[in-house]
């Protein structure tokens, strides 16, 4: 099956720094990718909708100079938690559609554990 | 978005099957009805999804009420491996729509 990989799996960094997390489409293209945030022992939240060679769309509440998305390619979306703080500690995990293909499946990444200390 | 309600939590033991409900009673015509799964620090996995009929694939059965305010996820035999969150979503069959994820329900599942 589709394959959906997200770098890197797990990441510390300190307050005040930006963090970049990758999500690609192994063997497919994905026009359109989605972010999700999951903190402990609650459900993925929706963050963003990223297409391919535009602008993302945030979901009210989230903020996009703080979540910087990038989806340069249709293999390849990037997260950046810019000036990160330990609220943003969380389990970020995207989410690709195949390019033209109506199954309807979305496939997900393994998620990025982000420890702001 | 439409919503869908799920037990918190169910608990099988190996082997028998399991059914996992869903209400949907708000759905739309164009709603399909999506499962995936989350085991402890993975992101979802994909289950099944399906319209109005019944579907079947190699992980599970899909059991939709005539009506569609309600939907059945059957696993035939449980196994340990199946012990994680379960999530019912309904999704517009759309390019460039996401899902919504709900609570969903745990499952256990013991030997």
């Amino acid at each position: 099956g589709a394959v959906v990989s997200q770098h890197p799996s797990r990441v510390i960094c300190k307050s005040g720094t930006s963090v970049k997390i990758e999500c690609r489409s192994l063997d497919f293209q994905a026009t359109t990718m989605f972010w999700y945030r999951q903190f402990p022992k609650q459900s993925l939240m929706l963050m963003a909708t990223s297409n391919e060679g535009s602008k993302a769309t945030y979901e009210q509440g989230v903020e996009k100079d703080k979540f910087l998305i990038n989806h340069a390619s249709l293999t390849l979306s990037t997260l950046t938690v810019t000036s990160a703080h330990p609220e943003d500690s969380s389990f970020y995990i995207c989410s690709a559609e195949e390019t033209g293909k109506k199954t309807g499946e979305l496939f997900f990444g393994e998620g990025s554990r982000l420890t702001v200390l | 978005d439409a919503k869908t309600t799920q037990p918190n939590s169910m608990e099988s033991n190996e082997e028998e099957p399991v059914h996992l409900p869903c209400n949907h009673s708000t759905i739309s015509g164009t709603d399909y009805i999506h499962w995936y799964r989350q085991l402890p620090s993975q992101g979802p996995e994909y289950v099944i999804h399906g319209l109005t009929s019944n579907v079947n694939n190699r992980m599970a059965s899909l059991a939709i009420a005539e009506d569609r305010k309600s939907s059945t996820l059957i696993l035939h035999r449980a196994t340990l491996r199946d012990a994680a969150v379960y999530y019912c979503i309904l999704r517009l069959n759309q390019a460039g729509t996401a899902l919504i994820f709900g609570k969903g329900t745990t499952l256990s599942v013991s030997s």
